[in-house]
C-alpha cells in the first residue's frame, strides 16, 4: 500500500521553542493532507486540513498562529508548533489523500512531541 | 454532523476467548466509509478494514470479522480466539470520500495470557 512518512518520530523540546514536523507521501502526490492530534489515552482529533498551494483550514479551537501548516509541494506538508508549551505535548499524526484511488487515505506513523 | 461512538472504553479477556468491539455511527451522508484501526503502544495506526456504505456484506479475515448493519448504524468487530498480541486500542472511524476521518473514542483491549 501507499506509504506516508513523518519526521521526526519523536521530539523533546523546551518550552518556548518551535518544532517542525514533516509529513511526506512517498509514492503518490497528495493534494490534501490532514493533521490530527491525540492526547494520552484519548482519541484522534482533526486539527486542520492542508491543501497544496493554499492556506490550511483549521478546526474550531485550534490556533492557526500557533500551529503553522505549510503544504508547499504535492508530497510534503509541515506542521510547526510555535512557542511550544507543555500542554502541546501530544501525539501528532498526519494522513495523506491519494487522489487516484477513490480518495483513499494513508496515515503516517505519528510524531510524539514532549515539551519540557 | 458525523459522530462515532464506541461504548466500551476497556475490555479484558483471557486468551482464546472471543471478543466483540461495538461501534455505532451517525452521519447524514448517504455515501460514506467505515473503518477499523488498531493502535498498538507504538502509536502507529494499523489499518484493519474499510467498508463502503453500500456494501453491507459481513467480512471475515482470519480471526477477524466485521458485522455492518446499516439499519442500526453499527459496524461491530469481532476477534475470535483472541491472542495476547491483539492487545491494543481499537478505533472505529467514519469518513466520506476524500474528507477527514471522524474517530470514535477507542476501546482498549487487554488479552491476558
Amino acid at each position: 500500500g501507499a506509504v506516508v512518512s513523518q519526521h521526526p518520530s519523536w521530539v523533546i523540546c523546551k518550552s518556548g521553542t518551535s518544532v517542525k514536523i514533516e509529513c511526506r507521501s512517498l509514492d503518490f502526490q497528495a493534494t490534501t493532507m490532514f493533521w490530527y492530534r491525540q492526547f494520552p489515552k484519548k482519541s484522534l482529533m482533526l486539527m486542520a486540513t492542508s491543501n497544496e498551494g493554499s492556506k490550511a483550514t483549521y478546526e474550531q479551537g485550534v490556533e492557526k498562529d500557533k500551529f503553522l501548516i505549510n503544504h508547499a509541494s504535492l508530497t510534503l506538508s509541515t506542521l510547526t508548533v510555535t512557542s511550544a508549551h507543555p500542554e502541546d505535548s501530544s501525539f501528532y499524526i498526519c494522513s495523506a489523500r491519494d487522489p487516484g484511488l477513490l480518495g483513499e487515505q494513508y496515515f503516517g506513523p505519528g510524531t510524539r512531541l514532549t515539551v519540557t | 454532523a458525523q459522530k462515532v461512538t464506541q461504548a466500551q472504553t476497556e475490555i479484558s479477556v483471557v486468551e482464546k476467548e472471543d471478543v466483540t468491539l461495538d461501534c455505532v455511527y451517525e452521519t447524514r451522508d448517504t455515501t460514506y466509509y467505515l473503518f477499523w484501526y488498531k493502535q498498538p503502544p507504538s502509536g502507529e495506526l494499523v489499518f484493519l478494514i474499510r467498508r463502503n456504505s453500500f456494501d453491507e456484506q459481513n467480512e471475515i479475515s482470519g480471526r477477524y470479522s466485521w458485522n455492518f448493519q446499516k439499519s442500526t448504524s453499527s459496524f461491530n468487530f469481532t476477534i475470535t480466539a483472541s491472542q495476547v498480541v491483539d492487545s491494543a486500542v481499537y478505533f472505529c472511524a467514519l469518513n466520506n470520500y476524500g474528507q477527514n476521518f471522524v474517530f470514535g473514542p477507542g476501546t482498549r483491549l487487554s488479552v491476558l495470557p
